[in-house]
């Protein structure tokens, strides 16, 4: 069974502009991450927000969690062809000991040079 | 820098045979998952281990699936006997504690004629 629901499911734009992708999910949660696979290949992890943190900052990419709505959003900001990869969020629930990593659907990201 | 290593890269099998893939996780982490990714979708849970015990198998179908990780090392995942629906990407990962970033491997891309 997959936790999250990623939105859009596929995205297109153009180089240089930014790129939001949304994920919700359904229950209390550790943290959230957020991975990139490249076709064909195996994931990648990005970056990580825990459950008592509200915005996170890594290079291009900014994470937002809202805990009250179930919900993270991935920007990336000045996009480039390289960034052309599908992105998943994963939880990490709640609970001590737990280390379930459970995948949304994913968003496949097109950049158009 | 550490990877976690799995082997075949690809496999092309007939319906009916056994298949087995094998993963070998970064030193020293407890965690290690096995994930099922259907393309274009997200990567499900099959089986997640901690040490060499069995933490979460409810997604492996156990009629034809079957996992170990005898010392709690490296792991291999068998398919026997395969199914045409069995044909997709197989993920190992391995996580460490601290962090819960849980590291890939390239995966198994399995064929099944």
């Amino acid at each position: 069974s997959q936790q999250g629901e990623e939105d859009p499911q596929a995205l297109s734009i153009q180089e240089g502009e930014n790129a939001t992708m949304n994920c919700s999910y359904k229950t209390s949660i550790n943290n959230l991450q957020w991975y990139r696979q490249n076709s064909g290949r195996g994931l990648v992890h990005l970056i990580l927000i825990r459950s008592n943190e509200r915005e996170k900052h890594s290079g291009r990419l900014r994470v937002t969690l809202d805990t009250s709505k179930k919900s993270s959003s991935l920007l990336i900001t000045a996009s480039r062809a390289a960034d052309t990869a599908s992105y998943f969020c994963a939880t990490v629930p709640s609970g001590a000991g737990s280390y379930q990593l459970t995948f949304g659907k994913g968003t496949k990201l097109s950049v158009i040079p | 820098e550490a990877e976690v290593a799995q082997s075949p890269r690809y496999k092309i099998t007939e319906k009916s045979q056994a298949v087995a893939f094998w993963c070998d996780p970064i030193s020293g982490h407890a965690t290690l998952y096995w994930y099922r990714q259907i393309l274009g979708q997200g990567p499900e849970l099959l089986v997640q281990f901690q040490d060499e015990s069995v933490v979460d198998d409810s997604q492996l179908p156990k009629d034809r699936f079957s996992a170990e990780r005898l010392k709690g090392v490296d792991s291999t995942l068998k398919i026997q006997p395969a199914e045409l629906g069995d044909s997709a990407m197989y993920l190992c990962a391995s996580m460490t504690e601290s962090t819960t970033e849980a590291f890939f491997g390239q995966g198994t891309r399995l064929t099944v004629v």
